[in-house]
Formats: C-alpha cells, structure tokens, sequence
C-alpha cells in the first residue's frame, strides 16, 4: 500500500465553485502534514501545514482526520489562478522523511 | 531570502553519458532533498542529507547514481552512464528539520533529457 494515496483528478469546476481534496496516509505514526501546489513545469510550492486542530488562510482550509488518517484541503470562491496539481505531502517525523502523494490535477474554468 | 538554486535548469545528453546536477540549498537549512519526478507522479525521494551524512539513500541507484554534499552545503548528484529511462526532472529541497520547520522549499529543479 502506497504511504500517501491522492484522487489523481482531473477536478474541472467553475469559477466560484468550492472544490475539496482528499488524501489518505497508511502510516498512523506520521506526524506532519502538508499541502503543496504544483504549476505546471515549476516547482512545487508550499501551500500550508496541516495542524490537528484544522487551519484557514484566506480561501483556503486544511483538516485533519488521525482517527480516519486522512487530511483535506477545501478551496472556496476558486479562481482562475487555483488551477494547478495539489500534493498531499505526510512526514513521519521519526526523521525528515516525506512522502508524497502523486497529486490531484485541479483546472478552474471561466 | 534566496531559495534552493538549482543548475542546470535543462540537459538534454546522449544515452550513455555523464551527467551532474548542483544543488545550493536555503541558507540554514541542514537537510537536503533529491527528488525525481516524472510526469503526472509526486517527487520520488532519491537521497536525503542531514548536514554532510547521507542518511536515507535507499531509493538511489547506487550502480549508477551517486551524490555528495561537502561540508554540508551544497549538493551534487550525479548519473553514469545515463539511461533513457532517466529522463524526468530532478528536485532539489531543503528544510531546518527541527520542529514546526519541517516545512521544505523546493528549487526549481533540473529537466533532464535522455535521447
């Protein structure tokens, strides 16, 4: 079983629309969570840390599940410019070791 | 704040060949990351460094891959002989590792073709 499993997409919404993402982790020990946003050919970017208690910035808003060992990234209003690929990233935090999901493909149309 | 440099940002080489990758992470930042990506997947982990030690390089192709980070700075990976199935684009990222600050930041990577 793979350590970080994504909904590979594609997610096509409309402007406006509010769009969630969903992502499992295998390993219960895992300690850190993240969400990173991918345009096409650049880097990936970070886009916010996971906290237990849930966290908001702007449009955006992570959950985290340990019970279920899932986390989530709802996008509200989406924008034109939200088109990119989302990485659920999870850290097991017994080292620095990070393991990414493959991405979820999100295209925001006018 | 610089980010992660990385160079070259494109290298298109003959199968067989040598190639090298430069990796100069955030100021700081004690691990450095190499990562593969190949289209449509999540970064692959290849190695991880903890200051000068490679600490996790159980995912590097040891026969024909092989890295450094001297005097826990800078970074090198480097591929000989390089084969088609090398092609992808190769990350480098670094983060302090301590804390809340396990956050990584990516460089712009290296896309390497291998014809």
């Amino acid at each position: 079983r793979k350590e970080v499993e994504q909904d590979p997409g594609p997610f096509n919404v409309p402007e406006g629309a509010t769009v969630a993402f969903n992502c499992t982790y295998s390993n219960s020990a895992s300690q850190s969570f993240f969400w990173y946003r991918q345009d096409c050919r650049k880097e990936p970017k970070l886009l916010m840390s996971v906290y237990s208690s849930g966290n908001e910035d702007g449009r955006f808003t992570a959950q985290l599940n340990r019970a279920s060992q899932y986390i989530s990234l709802l996008i509200r209003d989406s924008k034109l410019s939200d088109s990119a690929t989302y990485l659920c990233v999870v850290n097991r935090g017994t080292g620095n070791q990070f393991y990414f999901g493959t991405g979820t493909s999100l295209t925001v149309i006018p | 704040e610089a980010g992660v440099v990385q160079s070259p940002r494109y290298k298109i080489i003959e199968k067989k060949q040598p190639v090298a990758f430069w990796c100069n992470p955030i100021s700081g930042h004690n691990t450095l990351y190499w990562y593969l990506q190949n289209l449509g997947q999540g970064p692959e982990l290849l190695i991880r460094y903890e200051n000068e030690e490679a600490v996790d390089d159980s995912q590097l192709p040891k026969d024909r891959f092989s890295a450094e980070r001297l005097k826990g700075v800078d970074s090198t990976l480097k591929i000989q002989p390089a084969e088609l199935g090398d092609s992808a684009v190769y990350l480098c990222a670094s983060s302090q590792g301590q804390g809340r600050t396990y956050e990584q930041y990516f460089g712009p990577g290296t896309r390497l073709t291998v014809t």
